[in-house]
């Protein structure tokens, strides 16, 4: 069955830090992965997905099927990144959205 | 600020009662999803529709019902028979060409 697992409830780090929050999944098929975000009083809204390979906001994430992994990286973390972060897998034929549990990123100063 | 409402935002109902969840999207979006977002537990699909008078059930679906009678609306009823009803509901509908799922503000539920 599909699964993804997001194994940090909570990741502390220091303004200007390297940032990753882990993802890893489980999927029979060819998985199509994203990141989404939660930022504080707004609404979930999607942050990227595997297939653009595009760097958003100075996140970038890397499906590594050999890892069956799709981590979210940034090398400087901002204030403005203190978030929820979830990873996500398609599933269903397109259909669906299998999400983790979400990390909640806090940037300190 | 278009795209996908939802109301109420807060809503409380005593126990034994149903209570209908209002969805409503102008993006011309065919598929429509409902979740429960619970603390540590990330989303959990409720049920989903992916065309007008089409819905299927999702992971949690007990408890709970929706009817699609138009592409724009998506109602979510929660019936006395959802043993935990207590959460934070959101709705969102996909865009079928880059599959990125849009979502409403939210709807919390407070059963007293």
């Amino acid at each position: 069955a599909q699964r993804v697992t997001q194994p940090e409830k909570l990741l502390s780090v220091f303004k200007g830090a390297p940032v990753e929050l882990k993802c890893n999944y489980s999927y029979s098929g060819s998985p199509e992965l994203f990141w989404y975000v939660q930022y504080s009083r707004q609404r979930l809204q999607l942050l990227l997905r595997h297939i653009s390979r595009e760097s958003i906001k100075g996140f970038t994430a890397d499906l590594n099927k050999g890892e069956t992994s799709f981590h979210l990286k940034k090398p400087f973390a901002q204030e403005e990144d203190s978030a929820m972060y979830y990873c996500a897998l398609i599933t269903g034929g397109g259909n669906k959205l299998t999400f983790g549990t979400g990390t909640q990123l806090k940037v300190e100063l | 600020d278009g795209g996908i409402t939802q109301s109420p935002k807060y809503l409380f109902r005593k126990e034994g009662q149903n209570v209908t969840l209002s969805c409503e999207q102008n993006l011309n979006h065919d598929a429509m999803y409902w979740y429960r977002q619970d603390p540590g537990q990330g989303l959990r699909l409720i049920y989903y529709s992916q065309i007008v008078n089409d819905f299927q059930k999702g992971d949690i679906a007990e408890g709970y019902s929706v009817s699609r009678e138009k592409k724009e609306s998506f109602p979510l009823t929660v019936t006395s028979a959802q043993k935990n009803p207590t959460a934070f509901y959101l709705c969102a509908s996909r865009d079928r060409a880059t599959d990125e799922q849009f979502f409403g503000p939210g709807t919390r539920l407070t059963v007293l």
